[in-house]
């Protein structure tokens, strides 16, 4: 069975510094991994997804995120936060065997500082 | 039009009401999904329909009929819907078949509140 912790349900820093938003997830095969985010009143987005090509995933507006077998983690990270990363954002895990098995952790808001 | 499009973006209903949520996808997906979004709650999956058939039904009440004429549109009906049942709703879509990522794109949801 497949699931995934998103650690903090809160997380606040100042613009310009660095944001780490992190992810544990458990799979029982090789698993594809993703990070979407969500504006105010607005659907989730694909920031970027793991499907075992390299390990350090690039995404969109700056985000990386790196795979650790060794640790369950698919942490999400920017070097320097804009007031507008201010969202929610989601870390996803699904074993690629169904289209419908995507499990999406509670959440993280991230909040910016001025 | 591109990718996951939700009509309409806001809707209030009272309880006796009938209305129907609309989603359409252009991304030549196979797959798509109703999540319901609830202030502090994980997101909930509601229905799944693969090739126009529903593969899953996550015991949603049947206050809440979905509807896939074909792979592209989507619907939910809504009927005798309680307060509880404000929130906002997602569709989604995805491709299916095989082994895949198979990573969901969503609609910008509808925001229903029920009075």
């Amino acid at each position: 069975a497949q699931s995934v912790t998103q650690l903090g349900s809160h997380v606040s820093v100042s613009e310009g510094a660095l944001v780490l938003l992190r992810c544990n997830y458990s799979s029982s095969v090789p698993p594809y991994l993703f990070w979407y985010v969500q504006y105010p009143n607005q659907g989730l987005q694909l920031l970027l997804k793991y499907t075992s090509a390299a390990t350090l995933v690039k995404g969109i507006n700056d985000f990386e995120a790196e795979f650790k077998k060794s640790e369950t983690s698919f942490h999400l990270t920017k070097p320097s936060a804009h007031m507008s990363d201010a969202a929610e954002y989601f870390c996803a895990v699904s074993e690629g065997s169904s289209a419908s098995k995507i499990i999406f952790g509670s959440g993280t808001r991230l909040s910016i500082r001025p | 039009e591109t990718g996951v499009t939700q009509t309409p973006r806001h809707l209030v209903m009272g309880m006796t009401n009938k209305k129907s949520l609309k989603c359409e996808q252009h991304l030549g997906h196979n797959a798509m999904y109703w999540y319901k979004q609830s202030a502090k709650k994980p997101l909930e999956l509601m229905f799944v329909y693969n090739f126009k058939e529903q593969t899953e039904n996550n015991s949603v009440p049947s206050r809440f009929s979905p509807e896939c004429p074909n792979s592209s549109h989507l619907f939910l009906h809504l009927h005798t819907l309680q307060p509880e049942d404000s929130a906002l709703y997602l569709c989604a879509s995805s491709q299916s078949g095989g082994r895949s990522s198979y990573e969901q794109y969503f609609g910008p949801g509808t925001r229903l509140t029920v009075t």
